[in-house]
C-alpha cells in the first residue's frame, strides 16, 4: 500500500527564516498532495495541496513543489513567523475513478520558529 | 459556515467497556472519513462513507471497531470492549465529493480523544 515518509521530524528556525519539509511517497498513481497545520489539541488544517498535474503552487509565504517522477514534495515557508510553529503534516491521495480518496499522512514536523 | 463538529470531545473508558464517538459533517458532503492520531503520530485512516454507503473499511484495526452512517449525515464510530491500545484521538473529516474527484478538500473536525484505563 501507499506509504509516505516526512523529514525532518523537528525543525528550528529564526523568525524570517525559511522552512522546507520534505516527503516521499510510494505509490505512483497518487494524484492528490495536501498539507495540513495542526497546532497542539486542535485539528488539522489544510494549508495548501498540489495535484499531479501541477509542479509548483504558492500561496502568500506557503508554496508546494511537486517532483512526479522521483516521487517527492516539498512544503516552503519563507519569512517564518512565530506563529507558524506547530505540526505539520503531508499527505498523499489517489482521487478519482472511483478510489477512496484516503489520505495516507507522513509522520509530521515540528516547526518552532524563534523569535 | 459551521465546519465539521465532533462529540464528545473527551472520553474516558474503562477497559472493556463500548464506546460511542459522534461526527457532524459539514452539510451536503458526499464524502465522510474516519481516523485515528496516535501521540505523536500522523492521522490513520479507518473507513471511509460515500453518502450511507461505507465503501472501504480497510482501516478498522479489528472486529472491535464499527462504523455506520445511516442517513448520509451523521456517522457514530463504535468501539466495543475498549483495550488499552485504543487509546488515541480520533478525528473525523468530510469532503464535496465524492470519489469521483473534483472538490477533494477534506476538512476535519476537532476530534475525540479517547484514554482507556
Amino acid at each position: 500500500g501507499e506509504n509516505v515518509e516526512q523529514h525532518p521530524s523537528t525543525l528550528s528556525v529564526q523568525e524570517g527564516d525559511s522552512a522546507v519539509i520534505k516527503c516521499t511517497y510510494s505509490d505512483s498513481a497518487s494524484n492528490y498532495f495536501p498539507w495540513y497545520k495542526q497546532e497542539l489539541g486542535k485539528r488539522p488544517q489544510l494549508i495548501i495541496d498540489i495535484r499531479s498535474n501541477v509542479g509548483e503552487k504558492k500561496d502568500q509565504r506557503i508554496a508546494v513543489t511537486l517532483n512526479k517522477t522521483a516521487k517527492h514534495f516539498s512544503l516552503h515557508i519563507t519569512e517564518t513567523q512565530p506563529e507558524d510553529s506547530a505540526v505539520y503534516f503531508c499527505a498523499a491521495s489517489i482521487n478519482g475513478g472511483g478510489a477512496t480518496n484516503k489520505l495516507i499522512f507522513g509522520t509530521g514536523t515540528l516547526l518552532a520558529v524563534q523569535p | 459556515g459551521a465546519g465539521v463538529s465532533q462529540s464528545p470531545r473527551y472520553k474516558v473508558a474503562k477497559r472493556g467497556q463500548d464506546v460511542a464517538l459522534r461526527c457532524d459533517p459539514i452539510s451536503g458532503h458526499v464524502s465522510l472519513f474516519w481516523y485515528q492520531q496516535a501521540l505523536g503520530q500522523g492521522p490513520e485512516f479507518l473507513t471511509y462513507f460515500q453518502n450511507e454507503a461505507q465503501l472501504d473499511k480497510s482501516g478498522l484495526p479489528s472486529d472491535r471497531f464499527f462504523a455506520e452512517r445511516p442517513e448520509g449525515s451523521v456517522s457514530t464510530l463504535k468501539i466495543q470492549r475498549t483495550q488499552q491500545e485504543d487509546s488515541a484521538v480520533y478525528l473525523c473529516a468530510s469532503s464535496l465529493a465524492g470519489g469521483g474527484g473534483g472538490t477533494d478538500t477534506q476538512y476535519f473536525g476537532p476530534g475525540t480523544r479517547l484514554t482507556v484505563l
